[in-house]
């Protein structure tokens, strides 16, 4: 399982664009790159997940270079909302009965200031 | 759009008492996941399921045990509450696209207190 490393928080302020770049070294070939968002008292949102290049949605877009082993989220002009931890994960951990465990780290602690 | 439900927001519960709390999900997911979250220790898998009465157990299972009987449902069961297994407990579903790529929808969580 490739371990992540993402910076433990980040301040911004409303309208600017915010990056939150995740290391992994040891990216497997089948692993894609997904990034979840939570919210305080809140599970964890789906946001985003890519294999290479860029991926867009409507909430966010995610680069990823050609070697893969980095990733990084891009949201645009940020609002207060967007005030959350958002986490980086790559692959699973595969288990010998045949399942899986998803680890999530610590995460991105993003600020937005007014 | 998927939907995770939760049966409570909030549960107070007193040492020793058994608790239930049930998950659904409605869009046909094979995965599903419980997840207890506590300040400074992140997320913690506790049980996992890929099939209906299948189950794996997780980082942290003791104290707990879980069911599912059907696709949609999966039960968490403290057999004992103590106070340490007052959290926030999350469930989460996923379709079976394979690990690598697992994207998993969770629901509102439970913040349970025992007493």
């Amino acid at each position: 399982l490739a371990k992540t490393t993402q910076p433990i928080s980040m301040d911004s302020y409303e309208g600017q664009e915010v990056n939150i770049t995740c290391s992994h070294n040891n990216i497997a070939t089948n692993d894609y790159i997904t990034w979840y968002q939570q919210f305080p008292s809140q599970g964890p949102r789906f946001i985003i997940q890519g294999y290479k290049t860029k991926v867009t949605n409507e909430v966010a877009s995610l680069f990823i270079p050609a070697d893969r082993k980095s990733s990084t989220l891009s949201l645009p002009r940020v609002s207060l909302s967007d005030t959350a931890v958002y986490y980086c994960l790559v692959g699973a951990r595969l288990l010998n009965t045949g399942g899986f465990k998803t680890i999530f780290g610590a995460g991105t602690r993003l600020f937005v200031k007014a | 759009d998927v939907k995770v439900t939760q049966s409570s927001r909030y549960l107070v519960k007193r040492t020793g008492e058994k608790v239930f709390l049930e998950c659904v999900q409605d869009m046909d997911h094979e995965n599903m996941f419980w997840y207890r979250q506590d300040p400074g220790l992140g997320l913690r898998l506790i049980y996992f399921s890929y099939d209906v009465k299948m189950k794996e157990k997780g980082d942290i299972p003791e104290g707990y045990s879980v069911s599912r009987e059907k696709k949609e449902r999966f039960s968490l069961i403290l057999e004992s509450a103590s106070t340490n297994q007052t959290s926030m407990y999350l469930c989460a579903s996923s379709r079976d696209r394979g690990p690598q790529r697992d994207t998993q929808y969770f629901g509102p969580g439970t913040r349970l207190t025992v007493l």
